[in-house]
């Protein structure tokens, strides 16, 4: 079965620190999709990224940047230079090619940046 | 417009009342899903439909039921309200495919049962 850990329920960091959000996967699937959505206060849900299994390659989009490591199952996010807007419940995603697109979720990250 | 709309966005209701929850999108998507998401939880699914005439249980199922009226709306009943229950419900969206592709979310309704 698959299953998604985020160790780190809650972090609290300065502005313009980096910080680092973990995630943790299992799956016996060889094709599947990894996500990172973002949860501000107002409550929807903002798409961040999506991964598939076969590309490890590192991804970098401005302030934030994403480690995707097959070899420690880590799909782990990094925020750089964090700022207020920053804060927000952090998810983390496992979508399995053999599960219909079905999504399961880690219990999330919440992130609180303080000026 | 949004794509995915979900109504009400909030909601408070007594133990034992019925409670519809509406999902509704304009994407064409044959694949829609409802969860629930609860503090530390995460979002787990409570059903999931690939098509109108195809109906799946999801993790959660028990105390819950879903309509799949048309293609582009999917509905969420609490036949009898109960306090744990409160929850923040979404309604999403995917197309099918090869692989995996994201899913839509509505805009989440806030539910509490008192």
């Amino acid at each position: 079965a698959q299953k998604v850990t985020q160790a780190q329920t809650e972090i609290s960091v300065v502005e313009k620190e980096d910080v680092t959000l973990d995630c943790v996967y299992e799956t016996r699937d060889t094709t599947y999709y990894l996500f990172w959505y973002k949860q501000p206060p107002s409550g929807e849900l903002v798409f961040l990224i999506r991964r598939n299994s076969f590309d490890e390659q590192n991804e970098i989009s401005g302030r934030y940047s994403w480690n995707f490591q097959k070899s420690t199952s880590s799909f782990n996010f990094t925020i750089t230079a964090s700022q207020v807007v920053d804060s927000a419940v952090y998810f983390c995603a496992l979508s399995e090619n053999n599960a219909g697109n079905m999504l399961t979720f880690g219990g999330g990250t919440r992130l609180m940046v303080k000026p | 417009d949004a794509d995915v709309t979900q109504t009400p966005r909030n909601r408070i209701t007594k133990t034992g009342k019925r409670i519809m929850l509406e999902c509704s999108q304009t994407k064409g998507h044959d694949r829609m899903y409802w969860y629930r998401q609860d503090p530390g939880l995460g979002l787990r699914l409570i059903y999931y439909s690939f098509d109108v005439k195809d109906i799946n249980k999801g993790e959660i199922s028990d105390g819950y039921s879903v309509s799949r009226q048309a293609q582009a709306k999917f509905s969420l009943s609490l036949e009898s309200a109960i306090p744990n229950q409160t929850a923040l419900y979404f309604c999403a969206t995917s197309a099918p495919g090869p692989l995996s592709d994201e899913q839509f979310f509505g805009p989440g309704t806030r539910l509490t049962v008192l």
